[in-house]
C-alpha cells in the first residue's frame, strides 16, 4: 500500500513570496491533515478535512493560509504571502475514517523564508 | 498552554538497556494516546497506542503504560537497540469528545552502541 505522498521536499522561499505544498493521501482515506512543525516542537494541526469538507480549520492563520481538497483526495496548502515564522516542516497525514484514530503521516515538506 | 508535555528534550541509552520516555498531560478529557516515532527527513510513524480504559498495552518490544490519576504515561522499550535512535512524540485526543490531537514537543532518544 503507497504511503501519504507530499511534494515538494524541500523549499526556499524568500518573505511576501508565496507558495503551495501538495499531498496525496492512502487510497481510501476519508480523512487528511494538515501539520506545521516548528524546530524543537510537536507537529502543530492547522486543518482537517473529511472527504472534501473542512472539520477544524481553528489553528489556520486565515489572513496567509489557505488549504483545499476539492475532490476528496489529493490536497493543496497555500502560504501567500509567506513570514520569516513560516519557516517549518509542513506535514500532511491522513486516516482511513472520520478521526480521532491513528494517522498516517507523510514525509514532509521543509520550508525555509529568508 | 501546552497540554501535552514532555519534559525530557533528549535521553541516551546504552544498547540492550530499557529506554523509558515520559509524557504528561493537563486535559483531564483525554482519552486515547499515541506514540509516534520519527526519522530525520521523515514523516512520524504510528508506534503504539493506548485507550484510557486500560493502564498497559504491549506490543513486542514496546509497552505503553497510563497512570490517569497522575495523568502521565511512559513508553518502555525493552531492550533498546541503535535502531530505535529517533525523536519519539507522544499525542493525545479526547476521542470521545471528536477533538484532534494534540503533540508534545518530543523527546530524541540515542542508543549508544
Amino acid at each position: 500500500e503507497a504511503g501519504v505522498a507530499q511534494s515538494p521536499r524541500y523549499k526556499i522561499i524568500e518573505k511576501r513570496q508565496s507558495v503551495a505544498f501538495w499531498c496525496n493521501p492512502i487510497s481510501g482515506h476519508a480523512t487528511l491533515y494538515w501539520y506545521q512543525q516548528i524546530l524543537g516542537q510537536g507537529p502543530k494541526l492547522l486543518i482537517q478535512f473529511q472527504n472534501n469538507g473542512v472539520v477544524d480549520d481553528s489553528q489556520l492563520p486565515k489572513d496567509r493560509f489557505s488549504a483545499e481538497r476539492l475532490k476528496g483526495v489529493d490536497s493543496t496548502l497555500k502560504i501567500q504571502p509567506a513570514k520569516l515564522e513560516d519557516s517549518a516542516v509542513y506535514l500532511c497525514a491522513s486516516s482511513p475514517g472520520s478521526g480521532g484514530e491513528t494517522q498516517y503521516f507523510g514525509p514532509g515538506t521543509r520550508l525555509l523564508v529568508l | 498552554d501546552q497540554q501535552v508535555k514532555q519534559n525530557s528534550p533528549s535521553l541516551s541509552v546504552q544498547e540492550g538497556r530499557i529506554s523509558i520516555l515520559n509524557c504528561d498531560y493537563t486535559n483531564s478529557m483525554f482519552d486515547y494516546f499515541l506514540w509516534y516515532k520519527k526519522y530525520p527527513a521523515e514523516g512520524p510513524t504510528f508506534l503504539i497506542s493506548i485507550s484510557s480504559i486500560k493502564d498497559k498495552n504491549e506490543d513486542g518490544r514496546f509497552t505503553v503504560f497510563l497512570n490517569k490519576s497522575a495523568k502521565h504515561l511512559s513508553l518502555h522499550i525493552v531492550p533498546s537497540q541503535p535502531g530505535d535512535s529517533a525523536v519519539y512524540f507522544c499525542a493525545a485526543s479526547a476521542r470521545d469528545n471528536g477533538q484532534n490531537f494534540v503533540f508534545g514537543p518530543g523527546t530524541r532518544l540515542s542508543v549508544l552502541p
